[in-house]
């Protein structure tokens, strides 16, 4: 799978936007792009996913460049609870494997 | 959405014992089911793919003698850490998908468990 690049760690005020970049110029036309995230102690949960078009959910949207190089998972309304590692990974349709490679993602910190 | 739970979340045990953690899909079925490491600090390390009725596959380092799997059932995998010693300490988690391995890309979440806190003295 592709590998991406994301900052190591961002920081929020609590009930503003955040914005959180993902890198991924290898990107093939077969990889879909997928966020999640981990709470401390927690395993992760999925947040969102997406191919070419942006996605909105009731977690966040999802904002991919046209070239597909990038995408920006965006929270509306940062919240306490948002802070956690946020993962972008890609994902190869139609991989044998199945499984997700994780990098190191961003961890977000949400200020009151 | 789909549960998967792991069980137990925490367990303490003497060095050189074994310690058995498993991982449930309490309302879909599992074919495959997926078991991370993860070292604190640091992100999520995929061990192995279990599959059910069928042989786990290790990832490249993880010794299968070790880490037994077991995939019993379409709704529960078991990962055992033999002769546990103190550099197995480490939050394993499982998950799984809907669907096959091959197929639920397409459709893209996976489910993780709450995660097993292993403590090993």
């Amino acid at each position: 799978d592709a590998k991406t690049t994301q900052p190591n760690s961002m920081e929020s005020n609590e009930e503003e936007p955040v914005h959180l970049p993902c890198n991924h110029s290898t990107i093939s036309g077969t990889d879909y792009i997928h966020w999640y995230r981990q709470l401390p102690s927690q395993g992760p949960e999925y947040v969102i996913h997406g191919l070419t078009s942006n996605v909105n959910n009731r977690m966040a949207s999802l904002a991919i460049a046209e070239d597909r190089k990038s995408s920006t998972l965006i929270l509306h309304r940062a919240t306490l609870r948002d802070a956690a590692v946020y993962y972008c990974i890609l994902r190869n349709y139609g991989g044998s494997q199945g499984n997700l490679i994780f990098g190191k993602g961003t961890k977000l910190s949400v200020k009151p | 959405g789909a549960v998967v739970s792991q069980h137990p979340s925490w367990v303490i045990c003497k060095s050189g014992t074994s310690v058995k953690i498993e991982c449930r899909s309490l309302d879909f079925q599992a074919t495959t089911m997926f078991w991370y490491r993860q070292f604190p600090k640091q992100s999520l390390m995929l061990m192995a793919t279990s599959n059910e009725g069928s042989k786990a596959t290790y990832e490249q380092g993880v010794e299968k003698d070790k880490f037994l799997i077991n995939h019993a059932s379409l709704t529960l995998s078991t990962l055992t850490v033999t002769s546990a010693h103190p550099e197995d300490s480490s939050f394993y988690i499982c998950s799984a998908p809907l669907g096959t391995s091959a197929l639920w890309g397409t459709t893209g979440e996976l489910f993780f468990g709450e995660g097993s806190r292993l403590t090993v003295l």
